[in-house]
């Protein structure tokens, strides 16, 4: 079975620029969360959606936003890009909202 | 709040020796607690949990943990390490909320593996 997929692997963004950043879940897990890793730092938790709808969030500024589809793939976006904002985004999915996370391989940004 | 502390950014041991990577919780409720590896370039890997059963729990490529609630600590241990170990290590708490629940990382110990 396919585990969690993420795409792009890598971009490379400039200052000021929007990024769009796709995550599938695992078949039959109906929960998404995205996680920021700043490079040498433990990832942080940006967004959890369940059934479509967010669940909870993270300390991120309104910058950031997701959604979920109705396949439960979710998409996070990222507004007027700044250096900082240079990460590994990691994708999670799980059965339900409390359920045990599966991890993406990520998508690297760098932005310039 | 709850909260994770890694002791040690870096650990560096020979291979076959033991390796020790520590971590400390904070919490105000009986804590889920994880730990997980990262190769380079990749996502995380789940090595092990604890949720609240056996205090010592046995985790993938011989990784254990013991859970001692009087020391709030969550060591990760492997008698004998590879040079395949080396990589970074994540202990990680989850908390729940209303509607689900995330993890907490620690800021993570890198191990390196001398030949």
């Amino acid at each position: 079975d396919a585990g969690v997929t993420q795409s792009p692997t890598h971009l490379i963004k400039t200052r000021g620029q929007q990024v769009t950043l796709r995550c599938s879940p695992i078949s039959g897990h109906k929960s998404v969360s995205w996680y920021q890793q700043v490079l040498g730092q433990g990832p942080q938790f940006i967004f959890q959606y369940y059934e479509k709808e967010e669940r909870g969030r993270g300390n991120f500024p309104d910058r950031f936003s997701a959604r979920q589809f109705p396949n439960y793939s979710s998409e996070l976006n990222v507004n007027a890009l700044l250096l900082g904002d240079s990460a590994l985004y990691l994708c999670a999915s799980s059965t339900g909202q409390r359920g045990e996370l599966f991890f993406g391989e990520g998508s690297r940004l760098t932005v310039l | 709040a709850q909260s994770v502390t890694q002791l040690g950014s870096h650990v560096s041991v020979s291979e076959g020796a033991l390796v020790l990577l520590r971590c400390n919780y904070s919490s105000s409720v009986p804590p889920y607690l994880f730990w997980y590896v990262q190769y380079p370039n990749q996502g995380l890997q789940l090595l092990l949990k604890y949720t609240s059963a056996a205090t010592l729990v046995k985790g993938i490529n011989g990784f254990e943990a013991e859970f001692k609630k009087s020391e709030t600590s969550f060591h990760l241990t492997k008698p004998s390490a590879h040079m395949s170990d080396a990589a970074e290590y994540f202990c990680a708490v989850r908390v729940f909320y209303n509607q689900g629940g995330k993890l907490i990382f620690g800021q993570g110990t890198e191990l390196s593996v001398k030949p």
